[in-house]
């Protein structure tokens, strides 16, 4: 699987707002509006927070937001919390390898 | 409730063979596509393998002819079946149900795999 690319890291401080960006080409995330993020903090298992680009699951926060511009896709958090203090990994559906889909390498967010 | 509960991890040294078992509740594992996602210590996340509706199978290279992914409905139950292991394969593995193109919203808390050489 080719790595869907993500910043290392990202941070601000509460009450401010950042956005995560995730590349990928035509074959995946400019293909497809099947673009999903995850939250996960550590020792946890990963929690969906955006699908299909901009959807937000019931109870996930409306400080998450979702969008995409040609083979890029973008996590905003809006008034930044100490709770969202995580890693944040985009995934893309994909028919480029056998299992039709491809994770970005994650982003680490700190709330400064 | 609906979730996922992980099992059968442990250590083994390399050439080893695990199962791991992910038990669902809350909904039936083969009316869903179903994942198994790995991640290695202080790594990101990678699939691994995935178990369509229709039993059809799919495995990353790097699995591809070691693992086995399958299903027992009347446990509602998925396997990963790891043979031939090496110490790159150490890493936490999640199963994951896929509800929309490979889009995951329900995981397991986990199961932890090392091996050593």
């Amino acid at each position: 699987q080719s790595a869907l690319t993500q910043p290392a890291s990202v941070s601000g401080s509460p009450g401010q707002s950042i956005t995560i960006s995730c590349t990928g080409t035509s074959s995946d995330v400019g293909g497809y509006n099947y673009v999903s993020w995850y939250q996960q903090h550590p020792g946890k298992a990963p929690k969906l927070v955006i699908y299909d680009v901009i959807n937000r699951p019931s109870g996930v926060s409306n400080r998450f937001s979702g969008s995409k511009s040609d083979n890029t896709a973008s996590l905003t958090i809006s008034w930044l919390q100490a709770e969202d203090e995580a890693d944040y990994y985009c995934v893309s559906f994909t028919r480029s390898n056998p299992l039709d889909v491809v994770f970005g390498g994650g982003t680490k967010l700190t709330v400064l | 409730e609906v979730q996922l509960v992980e099992s059968g991890g442990g250590s083994i040294q390399a050439g080893g063979s695990l199962r791991l078992s992910c038990a669902a509740s809350g909904f039936t594992v083969s009316s869903n596509f179903m994942s198994w996602v790995r991640q290695a210590p202080g790594e990101g996340l990678e699939c691994v393998s995935v178990l369509d509706v229709d039993g059809t199978t799919h495995y990353a290279d790097s699995v591809k002819g070691r693992f086995t992914i399958s299903r027992d409905n009347s446990q509602n139950t998925i396997y990963l079946q790891m043979n031939s292991l090496r110490v790159e394969d150490t890493a936490v593995y999640y199963c994951a149900r896929d509800f929309s193109w490979r889009q995951f919203d329900i995981w397991g808390q986990g199961t932890l795999v090392t091996v050593s050489s």
